[in-house]
């Protein structure tokens, strides 16, 4: 079965740099979440889209902006980057919209990024 | 506001012992509640998940969990521990299934031969 795709899976940056990760979620998924996991830590909610547009934002700072496209995909865009974004990434997709029952989350294997 | 607790951060059982992963939760209104695992550099796995229907949720790998109201606990049981099982265990909260999820902890474990 198709799974949720996560690009790049590694990613090296200097600080103040920008970074763009991407998501492609399962056919047919419609809603996308992002998480940031550092190191040692639970993942924490950043933001989702559903239906292309923002349904919640969660602890995402200003320096960092999301969209989902047309096709559903959706890209995290990260700017002036500093050393405490490293962290793993993760983009989880769902059939259901935000406010209704259904089956969960499925998580993509995440982007590693790395801030130097 | 919603939030998870796991009890104990690392866990260690031996081969064919049962484990048990603790988790409690707190939520204004009834939740819906997720194991799921994570194994070294890799994405989380959905182990199972209860959505207010049965209170014994049974999931993947022979783990399930038990939806106590009173206890306001999910805890996370498989009676037979397996090498394979050794990896993060995490709890999340979510005020219904499509919505974000609020993430415990997390719990180690391990598995000694």
């Amino acid at each position: 079965a198709a799974g949720v795709i996560q690009s790049p899976r590694h990613l090296i940056k200097e600080k103040r740099e920008t970074a763009t990760l991407k998501c492609y979620p399962i056919p047919r998924h419609d809603t996308v979440y992002w998480y940031q996991q550092g190191p040692g830590q639970d993942p924490q909610f950043l933001i989702s889209f559903y239906e292309k547009m923002q349904s919640d934002k969660g602890s995402i700072p200003d320096r960092f902006s999301a969209q989902q496209f047309s096709d559903y995909h959706s890209e995290l865009n990260m700017s002036s980057l500093e050393l405490g974004d490293s962290a793993l990434y993760f983009c989880a997709s769902s059939h259901d919209p935000p406010r209704l029952a259904g089956v969960g989350q499925f998580f993509g294997p995440g982007t590693r990024l790395t801030v130097l | 506001a919603q939030s998870v607790t796991q009890l104990g951060s690392h866990v260690s059982v031996s081969e064919g012992a049962l484990v048990l992963l603790r988790c409690n939760y707190s939520s204004s209104v009834p939740p819906y509640l997720f194991w799921y695992v994570q194994y070294p550099n890799q994405g989380l796995q959905l182990l199972l998940k209860y959505t207010s229907a049965a209170t014994l949720v049974k999931g993947i790998n022979g783990f399930e969990a038990e939806f106590k109201k009173s206890e306001t606990s999910f805890h996370l049981t498989k009676p037979s521990a397996h090498m394979s099982d050794a990896a993060e265990y995490f709890c999340a909260v979510s005020l219904n299934q499509g919505g974000k999820l609020i993430f415990g902890q997390g719990t180690e474990l391990s598995v000694k031969p």
